[in-house]
């Protein structure tokens, strides 16, 4: 099946520091990737979709400046997110979709981030 | 703008039970919609994906339906397990490049 992996699973770092966090799908091509967070015990927020070659979109209400994506190539995209604090403290799920045509999005497991 | 809401909040049942999720969006134009399961502080796995052109979908113990006149979708599980205890979320896609709307989730907790 299609898998996707995230890198890394878990970080801690300072404030004001910059975390980088890759999404791989593994098996597939995915021309599109999406990125959202998820606060406890609340659903999933979409924070930008990437296309491969060109700039993310964002959503509403998210700092691009803030949230850089890059979508390098058909099976790898990045987020970073740069000077991070407190706040930013979150879980950061990224998807895929199959360039198939089914449409289906599978998830990546996952990036808990902790900003100290 | 599409919103989807799912009812209940929470469930909690011995095991054994058989289960119905609730699932309903607002705009009934939607290509397909995704039931998901979510472990805590893990990724989503997607259960099922219902076609918009189909009425149901099953996998094992699952069973998902889809009335797209209506705006509402089920997720029935039967005979529950304790290890069928996780968070439930469907999601359909809207807008551009058909990004997935989620509902807030149903969290199952099936007990011995």
């Amino acid at each position: 099946g299609a898998v996707v992996s995230q890198h890394p699973s878990r970080v801690i770092c300072k404030s004001g520091t910059s975390v980088k966090i890759e999404c791989r799908s593994l098996d597939f091509q995915a021309t599109t990737m999406f990125w959202y967070r998820q606060f406890p015990k609340q659903s999933l927020m979409l924070m930008a979709t990437s296309n491969e070659g060109s700039k993310a979109t964002y959503e509403q209400g998210v700092e691009k400046d803030k949230f850089l994506i890059n979508h390098a190539s058909l099976t790898l995209s990045t987020l970073t997110v740069t000077s991070a604090h407190p706040e930013d403290s979150s879980f950061y799920i990224c998807s895929a979709r199959t360039l198939a045509g089914v449409n289906e999005q599978f998830f990546g497991p996952g990036t808990r981030l902790t900003v100290l | 703008k599409q919103e989807v809401t799912q009812i209940p909040a929470a469930l909690s049942v011995p095991e054994g039970e058989n289960l119905v999720l609730n699932c309903s969006f607002t705009d009934s134009a939607i290509y397909n919609l995704q039931w998901f399961r979510q472990d805590p502080g893990k990724g989503l796995t997607s259960l099922l994906l219902i076609q918009s052109s189909q009425r149901e979908q099953t996998s094992g113990r699952l069973n998902a339906s889809l009335d797209k006149s209506s705006g509402r979708s089920t997720l029935y599980i039967a005979a529950s397990q304790p290890g069928d205890s996780a968070t439930y979320l469907c999601a359909v896609p809207s807008g551009g490049y058909n990004k997935l709307i989620f509902g807030a989730g149903t969290r199952l907790a099936v007990h011995p």
